[in-house]
């Protein structure tokens, strides 16, 4: 079955340090790949997708590429903001329509 | 759009009771999903609906666990003899109508039920 992986966390930084929160997946097929972003106390909001092999998803400063030869999308941030704290999840969509298989989740805490 | 929304957003129960939540989608939106999430983990699927049919069920939902979504509209997700183990948060998310560049799942605020 599909399945997703994340790196372990949490990770802290400094205010507009350099972000890498990896993530690898396991799927039949060609999965469409989301980052979602969860702030304290709210639901999920949709951070960037990417639905193809080498898309990249990008906004506000994220970035994530599909790689399919190495199963990968991992998530950057080039300057990381005390705001961005939060925890971050890496999904995947087997087909159009069907249900999300989520990683565990990164949390991130960024201090001034 | 005004976007998935959830009630209550918190509720309290005691063990054997039954609980009943509500989700409202994104209008337009025929497709309504139902996710747990316990807490330090990553959501898990429950059952998704396209317009009033419920197509997929996961193991997780018990038949304690039931769901409608009667009129293609809102959604309702019951559970019935609630157990110390129900207590999470119970998210709803919608998408468009299918095709391959739209199948962004939208979610609502969440229901975080406790149980004692």
């Amino acid at each position: 079955g599909n399945s997703v992986t994340q790196m372990e966390g949490p990770v802290t930084l400094s205010e507009e340090a350099f972000l890498t929160i990896n993530c690898t997946y396991t799927a039949t097929g060609y999965p469409s790949l989301f980052w979602y972003v969860q702030y304290p106390g709210e639901g999920l909001q949709l951070l960037l997708k990417a639905t193809k092999a080498d898309d990249k998803g990008s906004n506000k400063g994220f970035e994530a590429t599909y790689r399919k030869e190495t199963t990968s999308f991992h998530l950057e941030k080039g300057s990381v903001q005390v705001s961005d704290s939060a925890v971050y999840f890496c999904a995947l969509s087997g087909t159009s329509g069907s249900r999300l298989t989520f990683g565990e989740g990164t949390q991130l805490t960024v201090n001034p | 759009d005004t976007g998935v929304s959830q009630d209550p957003r918190h509720k309290i129960t005691k063990r054997g009771q039954n609980v009943t939540f509500r989700c409202d989608p994104i209008s337009e939106h025929n497709r309504l999903y139902w996710y747990r999430q316990t807490l330090g983990q990553g959501p898990e699927f429950l059952t998704y609906f396209q317009n009033e049919a419920q197509l997929e069920k996961s193991r997780l939902l018990s038949d304690r666990f039931s769901a409608e979504r009667p009129k293609g509209s809102f959604s309702t997700l019951e559970i019935q003899r609630t157990e110390q183990g129900d207590s999470a948060m119970y998210l709803c998310a919608s998408s468009p109508p299918a095709g391959r560049l739209t199948d962004t799942q939208y979610f609502g605020p969440g229901t975080r039920l406790t149980v004692l």
